[in-house]
């Protein structure tokens, strides 16, 4: 069984770098994507960005100037940096397992992806 | 960036009852779109895959349907369980996945 964990500071300082780290058990890194989803206190759900484990990456445009994320296969984790954090910044924030599903469409077959396993979360604040 | 918007923002159903949320497209995505469920203090869970691809595990009375702009998710017989909020995410475009604003179940 595929589980995932968040960890990380849970109280960030206004202006520093935010760091989580997802570690995966039940499966290797070593195949899929990988992503992190956040959201704010009472509000929705908000895409950060993934990762494929040769360590190419995908970002929110609203995000990519402060955010990287970043694998290691040998600890079957990948993290997460928020640089520059304000306020704004304070939320929950999840990781998951990007699957893919491979379909027909127009045009011959299409690659569906979705994000079939959660971590819990972990909450983060960002306040001095 | 594509935006979605789901429909209504939260209702209010009985036990048993049929259930209808609806996730518009900003612009044609295919089939390209997902929806999840959200219980409060927990993750999210998927329930629809690829507009309407069941999840294993799912309960048959989850559906989706749609392509292009348009989308449903039918619970067909509302159950104590699944009060929660709903999510539509649409996975076209990279390199921006976006979520619906969620849609509130409530107990009436």
């Amino acid at each position: 069984q595929v589980q995932l964990q968040e960890s990380g500071p849970g109280l960030v300082k206004p202006s520093e770098t935010l760091s989580l780290t997802c570690t995966v058990s039940g499966a290797s890194i070593r195949r899929d994507h990988w992503s992190w989803i956040r959201q704010p206190p009472g509000k929705g759900l908000e895409w950060i960005g993934y990762i494929y484990y040769s360590g190419s990456t995908n970002y929110n445009p609203s995000l990519k100037s402060r955010v990287t994320i970043s694998v290691d296969t040998s600890k079957n984790q990948f993290s997460l940096k928020l640089n520059s954090v304000t306020a704004a910044d304070t939320a929950v924030y999840y990781c998951a397992r990007v699957s893919v599903f491979v379909g027909y469409c127009s045009g011959g077959s299409c690659q569906y992806y979705y994000m079939d396993v959660w971590g819990k979360g972990t909450t983060v604040a960002v306040s001095s | 960036d594509i935006q979605m918007t789901q429909s209504p923002s939260s209702l209010s159903a009985s036990v048993g009852d049929r259930v209808t949320i609806t996730c518009r497209a900003s612009q044609s995505i295919s089939s390209y779109l997902n929806w999840y469920q959200q219980e409060p203090g927990k993750a999210p869970k998927l329930l629809i895959y690829a507009a309407s691809s069941l999840q294993s595990g799912v309960p048959s009375r989850f559906s989706g349907s749609g392509s292009g702009t348009d989308f449903t998710l039918t619970i067909s017989s509302l159950q104590p369980e699944d009060f929660a909020t709903y999510y539509c995410q649409q996975s076209y475009s990279p390199p921006t996945w976006t979520f619906g604003q969620g849609t509130k179940v409530e107990i009436k």
